[in-house]
């Protein structure tokens, strides 16, 4: 059974860092990108980007470039997503989830979400 | 900015069907996407490569494109189909993914 679960809520101050990890099961980690997507309140979904655990290239959506971060640890078959310099807009649930190639590159499998509040 | 519109929001009657537009697409393309997400809960794949669906999802979810828009329709709605949908398409000249702002479905 495919799963990616991600880490605990997490409360910043403006200005701080959060980096959050989603654990891969199920599926051979280094076959598919993993993507991380946000929802903020009362907003849609946006996507942030994507790292390839194959060879640990990564892609980010022009708004996120230079203030965010992906990496990967093969042996534990989990991905981490890092983001900078925090506002209160950053405030969000943040979602990890898997591409399918033969799916037209949709995401078949979500982690559960990871809260991150930002308030001072 | 790449851009896909969608309703902010439809109302629906349980045993009708609802359609929910997203504007902005690629004519042509085929990598487009629709989520449902329920309050509380993960995005769930619901319609992929415009019209093809995952198992486990009801016949009564379907998809279509014409032009620059695409449409998920839902068949005989219930209330259980109450949740946000957004569409995605897959932008391969940058290798981007695009969200629309999604689209609340009431069920009266």
């Amino acid at each position: 059974q495919v799963q990616l679960v991600q880490s605990g809520a997490e409360v910043k101050k403006p200005g701080a860092s959060v980096k959050v990890s989603c654990k891969t099961s199920g599926y051979t980690f280094t076959g598919f990108q993993v993507h991380w997507v946000r929802r903020a309140p009362g907003q849609g979904l946006e996507w942030m980007g994507w790292i390839n655990p194959r060879s640990g290239g990564t892609n980010f959506a022009q708004k996120f470039r230079g203030r965010v971060t992906m990496t990967d640890d093969t042996s534990t078959s989990t991905a981490y997503m890092e983001l900078n310099r925090l506002i209160s807009g950053d405030t969000a649930v943040y979602y990890c989830a898997r591409h399918r190639h033969d799916y037209g590159f949709a995401f078949d499998v979500w982690g559960q979400g990871t809260m991150v509040t930002v308030s001072s | 900015s790449y851009v896909l519109t969608q309703p902010p929001s439809l109302s629906v009657a349980p045993g009708q069907t609802a359609r929910i537009t997203c504007g902005g697409i690629n004519s042509g393309t085929k990598t487009v996407h629709w989520y449902q997400q329920k309050p509380g809960q993960a995005p769930v794949l619901v319609i992929y490569y415009e019209t093809a669906r995952p198992s486990g999802i009801p016949e009564r979810f379907s998809g279509s494109t014409s032009g620059n828009t695409a449409t998920l329709t839902i068949n005989r709605v219930e209330a259980g189909d109450e949740a946000d949908y957004s569409c995605q398409e897959w932008l391969d000249g940058g290798d981007l993914w695009v969200f629309g702002r999604g689209t609340k479905l009431t069920v009266l």
